[in-house]
């Protein structure tokens, strides 16, 4: 069964270092997201993205946050500066189409903690 | 008003017992609602997406009512292996590609 995968599994770095984390969605799949979730709490859109651009983006996805396909197989999550905040759970999600009525497919995650 | 809200549980049943969840959105623009259910530390899979006309997958029935903005899912004849957290989506507000989740409802099903 296809499926989205995510590296690195788990990351610990320090407040203010850059970070970069990645996705290969499924291969047939156009829309690519990317969803964090917070130790305890809901999973949260970050942004969303078709056709080489960000189709939407939430208010927690500033300009410390950017996303890059950069490659046809790739797409990566980047945290310039990380905050103490920033420490989630971060979900990559790739789709056939928009999202009504499709289907969201996640990776298994990338844990972010940051010291 | 939360833009999704679910009761969060936890719901401890014994094993083939039924157990109802429900769930209030706030947008009632939303055109798309979903059950996704969450294992402990591991990402949301999806259940079963819900249509107006409601719509039931083996042991699992969910139900929309949209004057109400009410989802629901049912679950009958509870295995151990339905404990998780169910978590309740609907799409966003201005658009598609959005997707809005509850805080979810915990589920302990017992032997």
């Amino acid at each position: 069964e296809p499926e989205v995968t995510q590296t690195p599994s788990h990351q610990v770095t320090q407040m203010g270092q850059e970070v970069i984390l990645r996705c290969v969605p499924i291969s047939n799949h156009l829309y690519f997201y990317w969803y964090r979730q917070i130790l305890g709490q809901k999973v949260e859109f970050l942004v969303s993205f078709y056709n080489n651009e960000i189709s939407e983006k939430s208010e927690i996805f500033d300009d410390q946050f950017s996303v890059e396909r950069p490659d046809g197989s790739n797409f990566t999550l980047k945290i310039r500066s990380t905050k103490l905040e920033d420490s989630a759970m971060y979900f990559c999600a790739s789709s056939e189409g928009q999202v009504a009525p499709g289907e969201l497919f996640f990776g298994e995650g990338s844990r972010l903690t940051v010291l | 008003r939360k833009e999704v809200e679910q009761d969060p549980g936890p719901f401890n049943v014994p094993e083939g017992a039924t157990v109802a969840f429900n769930c209030t959105y706030s947008n009632s623009a939303s055109q798309s609602f979903f059950w996704y259910r969450q294992d402990c530390r591991k990402e949301p899979k999806l259940l079963m997406s819900v249509y107006s006309s409601g719509n039931e997958d083996g042991r699992f029935t969910a139900q929309l009512n949209r004057a109400s903005q009410y989802i629901s899912l049912l679950i009958r004849d509870s295995k151990l292996s339905d404990s998780a957290t169910y978590l309740c989506v609907v799409n966003g507000r201005d658009s598609s590609y959005k997707l809005i989740f509850g805080s979810g409802t915990r589920l302990l099903v017992r032997p």
